[in-house]
């Protein structure tokens, strides 16, 4: 079956635009989650999904970013006004359930760039 | 709090030598611990996980046992081969809460 797919699998754009990275899930989980990964660092955890419900938005590093999910589907994670530190690999990956023995499932991410 | 940590790299071997890349974790209880790799290009996969202590997770000639004691998860693999050159992550999951924890990542690069 499909995998998580991710798009655009690349996106450059100016200091200041708001961008839109889009995360398609495995279909029947419903845990859903968004990672950073700056370049020749970890992975940066950023939000989790159960359901179209965000019960740990811990992560989320200003209030520039925010995610939606919808469906128990598609989410969508957006960045406002751009900043050059915002450019990284966006990761998005699912699980069944979300429990703590069930692996995550990862899309090949989006890396975004701003200039 | 929960943490992972993971030897640094980069790792440079030679075809079929022996691995190792240490992990320790922090965490209260038992949590689930996981390996996940990334190829060149390639977005991050399951390589191997435990569930309990003295689990023994394997996959693809690597191995990693869950030790409670010394709070460790180290990946090891016996020979390793050029298609192995990768970047590892060690990482758990708590027994409380919805987060995983990952560590940085150690680079290998296997020369024939």
């Amino acid at each position: 079956g499909a995998g998580v797919s991710q798009s655009p699998s690349n996106k450059v754009t100016e200091k200041g635009k708001d961008v839109e990275l889009r995360c398609d899930p495995i279909s029947g989980h419903t845990a859903l989650y968004w990672y950073r990964q700056r370049l020749g660092q970890g992975l940066e955890f950023l939000i989790y999904f159960q359901g179209n419900s965000a019960p740990d938005k811990s992560g989320l590093p200003s209030d520039r970013f925010s995610a939606e999910r919808t469906g128990e589907s598609v989410s969508t994670l957006t960045i406002q006004r751009t900043q050059q530190e915002d450019s990284a690999v966006y990761l998005c990956a699912s699980s069944y359930g979300g429990a703590k023995n069930q692996p995550q499932h990862f899309g090949d991410g989006t890396r975004l760039s701003i200039l | 709090g929960n943490s992972v940590t993971q030897m640094e790299g980069p790792v440079t071997l030679s075809e079929e030598a022996f691995l190792t890349i240490n992990c320790t974790y922090t965490a209260t209880g038992y949590p689930s611990l996981f390996w996940y790799v990334q190829y060149p290009g390639e977005g991050l996969q399951l390589l191997l996980k435990a569930t309990k202590a003295d689990d023994k997770g394997s996959n693809k000639g690597f191995e990693a046992t869950y030790r409670k004691e010394t709070t460790s998860f180290h990946l090891e693999k016996g020979s390793v081969q050029v298609s192995d050159s990768a970047v590892y992550f060690c990482a758990l999951h708590p027994n409380t809460g919805n987060q995983f924890y990952f560590g940085t990542g150690t680079s290998l690069t296997v020369i024939p």
